[in-house]
């Protein structure tokens, strides 16, 4: 069955430090890959997306993923973090057999310190 | 403004008394949807629309009713609500075949069932 996990539902660091978060799926057929950002009090708003070509990614707000499809993997990289990138974060992925369905993982908690 | 609009933002009520939670968009979108987000869970689907009159189950419809009567509007039904549909819930829209395959979220409406 086709699935997202992500492993780390809590993310502390500190500001100006890099962050990964790690989002690994689970599909027998081709996969298209999101990254949504949640802020406190807000809906979902897309960071970053990988359909086709090159595997490394680049969204709003300075992050950036690599799709990686022998380890089935899509993780976040931010090199250097703000107060204001303290959000949720979900992983999600939608199957080339049905575009409109998203199968979301169950979502990293990013929190940066000063 | 292209966006999703979602009625109430808040909503406490007791178990059994029905209510309609309103989901409107103004991008012409085909598809819709709702999810309910959980705390460790991300977000599941309830329900989705691929256009006016087309309705049908995403993963969690129990409890759900779901209506399209007009393309931009997608109402959320729970007609005898229960304490376990307190959660979060969010409205989507999304172009069907689009080439961006980004789907557009509310802001959210946060239910508590006594």
């Amino acid at each position: 069955a086709q699935s997202v996990t992500q492993l780390d539902s809590q993310v502390p660091v500190f500001e100006e430090a890099p962050v990964e978060l790690r989002c690994n799926y689970s599909s027998s057929v081709s996969v298209y890959l999101f990254w949504y950002v949640q802020y406190p009090n807000q809906g979902l708003q897309l960071l970053l997306k990988y359909l086709s070509g090159s595997t490394l990614v680049k969204g709003i707000n300075g992050f950036e993923a690599e799709f990686n499809k022998s380890q089935t993997s899509f993780h976040l990289r931010k090199p250097s973090v703000h107060i204001s990138d303290t959000a949720e974060y979900f992983c999600a992925v939608s199957f080339s057999y049905n575009t409109d369905k998203l199968i979301f993982g169950t979502g990293t908690r990013l929190q940066v310190f000063p | 403004e292209a966006q999703v609009t979602q009625n109430p933002r808040y909503l406490i009520t007791v178990t059994g008394k029905k209510l309609t939670v309103t989901c409107s968009q103004n991008m012409n979108h085909e598809y819709m949807s709702w999810y309910r987000q959980d705390p460790g869970l991300g977000l599941r689907q309830i329900y989705y629309s691929m256009n006016v009159e087309v309705t049908d189950k995403g993963d969690v419809p129990e409890g759900y009713k779901v209506s399209r009567k007009e393309k931009r509007n997608f109402p959320l039904i729970l007609e005898s609500p229960s304490p376990n549909q307190t959660s979060l819930y969010f409205c989507a829209s999304s172009e069907i075949d689009s080439t961006s395959y980004e789907q557009y979220f509310g802001p959210g409406t946060r239910l508590t069932v006594t």
